[in-house]
C-alpha cells in the first residue's frame, strides 16, 4: 500500500493555458474523490467516482473542468482556459467503502500566473 | 444544505496539556457521519477520528476524543496530553449516510500551535 498519489506536486502556468493533474489512488479502493482547497479555506468537493462511473459533479466544476477515470484505477482531472481564480491545492482522495473515512493524497498545487 | 462550522480560526496549548477544538453543524438528516482531518503543514490530510450519528457513544482514538452532542449539532474534538506532533491544521466534516451523494462538507479548519 503506497497511499494515494499525486502528480505532480506543483504546477505553475500561464493564464489560459491547459493543465492536467493526475491522481493513483490505492489500488483495491473503487472510490475516488477530488477537492479542491483554497487558502484559509477547507477543501471543496469536485467529483466522485465509483469505480469507472462519474457518479457526482459539484456545480463548482464548471464547463473548464473534466475529471476521468479511465478502467477505474487512476484518475486525471483536466482544466481547461485557466484562470487565476483556479489558483489552489487540488486534492484526490479514495476509499473503499461509503462507510470509511478517506485517504488523501499530498495535492498538486497549482499556481496560474 | 449542509454546513460546518468552526469558530476557531487559531488555538494554541501547552505541550501535555489538553485542548478542545469546536466544531458546528447543520443539517436536516437524522443520520450521518462526522469526521476530523488533520493537516499537518505542506503534508496530506490524515483521518484523526469518526463518530457515526445514530452510536450515542462518543468516539476515542487513544489522545483523541470527541464530545458528539447531537441536539445540539456540536462535535468537539478533544486532544489529551497534547505533542509538537499535533501542531496541524484541524478540519471538521460531515457526510451524508443516506442518498447518493458521498461528498465530505468540510469546515474553514482551526490552526493548532503547540508550544513546548
Amino acid at each position: 500500500d503506497t497511499g494515494v498519489s499525486q502528480n505532480p506536486r506543483h504546477k505553475i502556468t500561464k493564464r489560459g493555458q491547459n493543465v492536467t493533474f493526475r491522481c493513483d489512488p490505492i489500488s483495491e479502493h473503487n472510490r475516488l474523490y477530488w477537492y479542491r482547497q483554497t487558502l484559509g479555506q477547507g477543501p471543496e468537493f469536485l467529483t466522485y467516482f465509483q469505480n469507472e462511473a462519474q457518479l457526482e459533479k459539484s456545480r463548482l466544476l464548471s464547463d473548464r473542468f473534466s475529471a476521468e477515470r479511465p478502467k477505474g484505477s487512476f484518475s486525471t482531472l483536466e482544466i481547461q482556459r485557466t484562470e487565476q481564480g483556479d489558483s489552489a491545492m487540488y486534492l484526490c482522495a479514495s476509499s473503499l467503502s461509503r462507510d470509511g473515512g478517506y485517504t488523501f493524497g499530498s495535492g498538486t498545487r497549482l499556481t496560474v500566473v | 444544505a449542509q454546513t460546518v462550522t468552526q469558530s476557531q480560526p487559531e488555538m494554541s496549548v501547552q505541550e501535555a496539556e489538553t485542548v478542545t477544538l469546536s466544531c458546528t453543524y447543520d443539517t436536516s438528516e437524522s443520520d450521518y457521519y462526522l469526521f476530523w482531518y488533520k493537516q499537518p503543514p505542506s503534508r496530506q490530510m490524515i483521518l484523526v477520528i469518526r463518530q457515526e450519528a445514530y452510536k450515542q457513544q462518543n468516539a476515542t482514538e487513544n489522545r483523541f476524543s470527541v464530545n458528539f452532542q447531537k441536539a445540539a449539532k456540536s462535535f468537539s474534538l478533544k486532544i489529551s496530553d497534547s505533542q509538537l506532533g499535533d501542531a496541524a491544521m484541524y478540519f471538521c466534516a460531515y457526510r451524508n449516510t443516506q442518498g447518493g451523494s458521498e461528498k465530505l462538507v468540510f469546515g474553514k479548519g482551526t490552526k493548532l500551535t503547540v508550544n513546548p
